[in-house]
């Protein structure tokens, strides 16, 4: 069975802080992404990565940047948290692009 | 980008009762994923069917990639069925908005 895991269920950071969320799988797989799901919003793609150092953005990267120096892990960092980016973020990795298996979530909250 | 569109946006059923939702795609596509979300957020994948039909249990789905929708079958509808099912096509994923399935006992 595929496993993603992410670093924390729940955060909660301050106003300003850098912080950094992680996704580990252990697939091999070379396809990583990063989404975040809001009410009345649905899920929207932030970055992915289909490659070791190679990443794109997706179709909200601004406020965002992403990591990916090993296979399995993907992290996604907020240079510095605003109250706008309180959401669900939610980490995937696929084998082709195509078929998609996720992790468990971060609920992150910015107060 | 494509658009994806799911029906109904809610469902109620009464615990045993068939349903099916649907999802509809503005576009052809290579990829597309069922999923339910679960109460603590995680979405769990069901079928990847980006043509054909496929069954896992209580349920099957269907798509029919040149009329671009696909269909979702829940049998025998237990309450732990209860969440929202997303429909999602394509390389970066585009998700519908999901339909909200509340199985009452």
């Amino acid at each position: 069975d595929v496993k993603v895991t992410q670093s924390s269920r729940y955060l909660v950071k301050r106003t300003g802080e850098k912080v950094f969320l992680e996704c580990v799988q252990d697939m091999d797989h070379e396809n990583m992404f990063w989404y975040r799901q809001d009410p009345g919003l649905g899920l929207r793609l932030i970055y992915f990565s289909y490659d070791v150092k190679m990443k794109e953005k997706g179709d909200i990267p601004e406020g965002y940047s992403v990591s990916r120096e090993k296979k399995e892990r993907f992290s996604l960092i907020l240079e510095s948290a605003s109250t706008n980016q309180t959401s669900m973020y939610l980490c995937a990795s696929s084998p082709d692009g195509y078929e998609q298996y996720f992790g468990p979530g971060t609920r992150l909250t910015v107060t | 980008g494509i658009q994806v569109e799911q029906s109904p946006p809610d469902l109620i059923l009464q615990e045993g009762a068939n349903s099916t939702l649907r999802c509809n795609f503005s576009d052809s596509v290579n990829n597309l994923q069922w999923f339910h979300q679960n109460p603590w957020g995680q979405l769990i994948n069901l079928f990847y069917i980006p043509s054909g039909t496929k069954q896992n249990g209580r349920l099957s789905a269907t798509t029919v990639a040149t009329e671009r929708y696909s269909l979702l079958y829940i049998s025998s509808s237990q309450t732990t069925d209860s969440g929202v099912y997303f429909c999602a096509v394509d390389y970066k994923l585009s998700f519908g908005a999901g339909t909200t399935v509340t199985v009452r006992a």
